[in-house]
């Protein structure tokens, strides 16, 4: 039972323009959430993070908004440049004992942007 | 810094051998964490330690074996695996962020070991 889900495989965005990447989960214990960008034989690099209490966390060109009502988060890239080309993760953490958090990954979405 | 290392990149090794995979950070994060990725699907959770005691086994066989020396290395012993146990194994580890709402950690992920399993 996949609990984080990201529907859209690859997305295709020109240069310039913005990348809007998309995240669903279904446990409502998840409290904290999280993307990350990989590239190939690469571990994944931390990008952004929002906590449950918020609805938008912004840094640079990377803003990620929650919306809890829909368990939905997604990931906005502006502007987009051909370095973001790479595989985005979303994450979804929940507290498991005190002390001790599970993270559960989404199946990620390949980004090409196109110069 | 926010760097976790891990050796060796690439590792290929036969079903009867013995191997291990190390991690490291000098981060001061409390919690350390294996996760298997195989091609084209998310990082899955294997184990989590935590204060170097494991604190979660996502019932992983026992032919994987984790050990948490000190608060800063993470080693995975590696033992008569299968070929389709073939794939990147990540390391990461936590820090609290202080945020609205609690705390919570942000995980760091190493570069991964490449294994193939011949």
């Amino acid at each position: 039972d996949q609990q984080v889900k990201q529907n859209s495989p690859s997305l295709s965005v020109q240069e310039g323009r913005i990348s809007i990447l998309n995240c669903d989960y279904t446990n409502s214990m998840f409290d904290y959430f999280l993307w990350y960008k990989k590239y190939p034989a690469e571990g994944p690099t931390f990008l952004i993070s929002i906590s449950s209490i918020k609805d938008k966390n912004e840094d640079g060109r990377f803003t990620v908004f929650l919306n809890k009502s829909a368990k939905h988060l997604s990931l906005h890239i502006v502007p987009s440049q051909p370095g973001d080309s790479a595989v985005y993760f979303c994450a979804a953490s929940a507290t498991v004992t005190s002390g001790t958090y599970k993270y559960i990954f989404g199946t990620g979405t390949r980004l090409k942007v196109l110069a | 810094d926010t760097e976790v290392t891990q050796t060796p990149k690439h590792l290929v090794m036969g079903m009867t051998n013995k191997k291990s995979l190390k991690c490291e950070q000098h981060m001061g994060h409390r919690a350390m964490y294996w996760y298997k990725q195989k091609a084209k699907k998310p990082p899955e959770l294997m184990f989590v330690y935590s204060y170097e005691k494991l604190s979660i086994n996502e019932s992983v066989p026992s032919r994987f074996s984790p050990e948490c020396p000190n608060s800063s290395l993470l080693n995975l012993h590696l033992h008569a695996l299968q070929p389709e146990d073939s794939a990147l194994y990540l390391c990461a580890s936590s820090r609290k962020v202080g945020l609205a709402g609690g705390n919570k950690e942000t995980q760091y992920f190493g570069p991964g070991t490449r294994l193939l399993v011949l």
